[in-house]
């Protein structure tokens, strides 16, 4: 089965501008989170979607955005790009039952702003 | 909301020696504790993971350990081996927030050969 991926891999962009990210999920797995990593705050969850519905959101602004296709894919999307945005941008999958899931990484997507 | 603690920030051991990272949470509702390993470029894994209806579990040479009266739980490698060395993350989550994971702050393990 093939694993989670995401696509950028890589990203440079420059403060004001708006970028896209893209995750794919596991086959079957209906739930996508994605979480910014920077080495100063570590690992913070931004949402989750599940069944093309916000389920759950972290406390990010609102520059912040996602949404999900009725295939479970999920993007995200960042506006008016800031300097501390740099950072990797994880998604995990999930199959999203009510309860615990396992959550299953991405290699995820390097964003340096500039 | 949440919050995780997780000691130390970095850990050096001999090849063969055992490693113990602890984290504590503040949120008594929490109930499921995952740790992850994040090898240098790589994507964190799960490794173990313990509920809160368990006080340990263990799974060869990784043991987790939970105290919820103290709010805080462990990690502990034996036998310790190079390809141990990695950012561990402990997490915790509740019932009905199952995907919003909290991480702890990372534990960079060096096991030296």
């Amino acid at each position: 089965k093939a694993g989670v991926t995401q696509t950028p891999r890589y990203l440079i962009k420059t403060r004001g501008q708006q970028v896209t990210l893209s995750c794919s999920p596991i086959s079957g797995h209906r739930s996508v989170s994605w979480y910014q990593q920077t080495p100063g705050q570590g690992l913070q969850f931004l949402f989750e979607y599940f069944s093309e519905t916000q389920r759950n959101k972290g406390n990010f602004p609102g520059r912040f955005s996602g949404r999900q296709f009725s295939n479970s894919r999920s993007e995200m999307n960042v506006s008016t790009l800031e300097l501390g945005d740099s950072a990797l941008y994880l998604c995990a999958s999930s199959l999203g039952r009510r309860g615990w899931n396992e959550q299953f990484f991405g290699p995820g997507t390097r964003l340096t702003v500039l | 909301g949440e919050n995780v603690e997780q000691h130390p920030s970095t850990l050096s051991v001999q090849e063969g020696d055992s490693a113990v990272i602890k984290c504590t949470y503040s949120d008594s509702a929490s109930n499921y504790f995952p740790w992850y390993k994040q090898e240098l470029g790589k994507r964190p894994q799960l490794i173990i993971d313990i509920r809160s209806n368990v006080g340990e579990k263990k799974d060869q040479r990784i043991a987790v350990t939970l105290n919820k009266t103290a709010k805080h739980f462990s990690l502990h490698i034996t036998e310790t081996q190079p390809e141990d060395s990695a950012v561990y993350f402990c997490a915790s989550t509740k019932w009905n927030a199952g995907n919003m994971l909290t991480f702890g702050g990372g534990t960079r393990l060096m096991v030296k050969p």
